[in-house]
């Protein structure tokens, strides 16, 4: 069985970083590509990033793309975001979500219950 | 404002059929395959159906896709009270190369 586990959530300031992890078991974890998605309380989905199964394919949204960076080491089944420059429009539950393909299909076969950042003062 | 377009909400009595219409353009739903992800209340979302039309093992046949032109639908036949949730639209979009999501709908079951 597929399982993807978000944690590194939590309260920080604002101009501050963090970073997110997600650890996966249950599929040949190098074989995919893996994507980071993010929910604002009481909103809808937003994509934010994506990376090929070989971390030779990465992809941001405008939204975070020169603050935030996705990176993945296949020997520890692990999937990364870091979050530099945070701002309070950055406060969302950040999902993580496998892809069915080793490039970006832009489609989420399986996600993780989500870790809550919330960026104030 | 969201690149797909969902109506906000829908409702349905038990055993009803309802759908949620999902418009797009020419470089995301009438170009692209289209994806659906069910939200339960408090919960991450699932994958409901993939490329327009296809359901994942385990995802009831009570659940359909389809594709037009630039809109898609989600059917759901024989209404549950625990199909009650959000569901979004999703699909590749050429002139943004990223993947875009409708802005959700609520399902309601009276």
């Amino acid at each position: 069985e597929v399982q993807l586990v978000e944690s590194g959530g939590g309260l920080v300031l604002p101009g501050r970083s963090l970073r997110l992890s997600c650890a996966a078991s249950g599929f040949t974890f190098h074989d995919y590509a893996l994507h980071w998605v993010r929910q604002a309380p009481g909103k809808g989905l937003e994509w934010v990033s994506t990376i090929t199964w070989n971390s030779g394919g990465i992809a941001y949204a405008d939204s975070v793309k020169g603050r935030f960076t996705i990176s993945r080491d296949n020997a520890k089944n692990s999937l990364y975001l870091q979050m530099n420059s945070l701002r309070a429009e950055d406060t969302a539950f950040y999902f993580c979500a496998k892809d069915a393909y080793s490039w970006n299909s832009g489609a989420f076969y399986a996600w993780g219950p989500g870790t809550l950042v919330t960026v104030s003062s | 404002q969201s690149v797909l377009t969902q109506p906000p909400s829908a409702s349905g009595t038990p055993g009803q059929r309802v759908t949620v219409s999902c418009s797009g353009s020419s470089s995301n739903i009438a170009s692209n395959f289209v994806y659906w992800y069910q939200q339960l209340p408090g919960t991450a979302p699932k994958l409901l159906i993939y490329k327009s039309n296809q359901r994942p093992s385990g995802v009831p046949d009570r659940f359909s896709g389809s594709k037009s032109g630039t809109s898609a639908s989600l059917a759901i036949s024989g209404l549950r009270s625990d199909d009650e949730a959000d569901y979004y639209c999703a699909a590749w979009d050429d002139n943004l190369s990223s993947p875009v999501f409708g802005g959700g709908t609520k399902l309601t079951v009276l």
